[in-house]
């Protein structure tokens, strides 16, 4: 069964940093891309950003409200996908969810087909 | 793009049918075929769930008696008979027009 479990949440000040783990489990992890969601309190859930597995090259794409300052990484040996938030601001505050990238894309990826439950993330002074 | 689910709720009683609408303000169709409208469910306290995948594509473990249908704007997920266990929040999201993947605000499922 594929279990996505985010960890490293917290509360933040403007500025600081934090980095986000996903844990996987259950499916061969390398073989995936991975991506990250998140969503503010009252919003909808919005795209952050997705790594491609390396046999796609392991390149990154970005949302553009974090590029620049967040970054997407990956440890394969582990089955964990990191995100690097720099820089935070107070927009930055909401849940993260890990997900995993379903089917086939060209480009962006259409869909994910698992999801984590979470990790609450409050950037505050 | 905007995507707009109807009902916002709804309270079924176990074994009938339930209905649930999605229109999309663009076309979801995309000249590879294929057409990019998904189904999600949250239950309380867990992570989302895909059910449909490009339309009316059950996805892995979902039962039968989920399916779904649609073209262009307008799409329906449609569950046959309703049991205990369908209760959550369910969600259409557009995977075209990207990167804004967008979600319905989400219909509500309770049982009577």
């Amino acid at each position: 069964e594929v279990h996505l479990v985010e960890s490293g949440g917290g509360l933040v000040k403007p500025g600081r940093s934090l980095r986000l783990s996903c844990t996987a489990s259950g499916f061969n992890f390398g073989d995936f891309s991975m991506s990250w969601f998140r969503q503010a309190p009252g919003r909808g859930l919005e795209w952050v950003g997705f790594i491609r597995n390396k046999g796609y090259g392991g390149t990154r794409e970005y949302a553009a409200s974090v590029k620049g300052r967040f970054s997407i990484s990956r440890d394969d040996s582990k089955s964990i996908v990191y995100l690097q938030m720099n820089s935070l601001k107070t927009e930055d505050s909401g849940v993260y969810y890990c997900c995993r990238v379903g089917g086939d894309y060209s480009v962006l990826p259409h869909f994910f087909d698992y999801w984590g439950r979470g990790s609450l993330v409050t950037v505050s002074s | 793009i905007v995507m707009t689910q109807t009902p916002v709720s709804l309270s079924v009683t176990p074994g009938q049918p339930a209905s649930i609408s999605c229109k999309s303000s663009q076309s979801l169709f995309h000249t590879d075929g294929v057409t990019y409208l998904y189904w999600y469910r949250q239950k309380s306290g867990q992570s989302l769930q895909l059910l449909i995948y490009e339309v009316s594509r059950r996805f892995s473990g979902v039962p039968d008696r989920f399916s779904g249908s649609g073209s262009g704007t307008d799409f329906t997920l449609r569950i046959s008979r309703v049991e205990a266990e369908d209760v959550g929040i369910y969600y259409c999201m557009q995977g075209i027009h990207l990167p804004r993947y967008t979600f319905g605000q989400g219909t509500k499922l309770e049982i009577k």
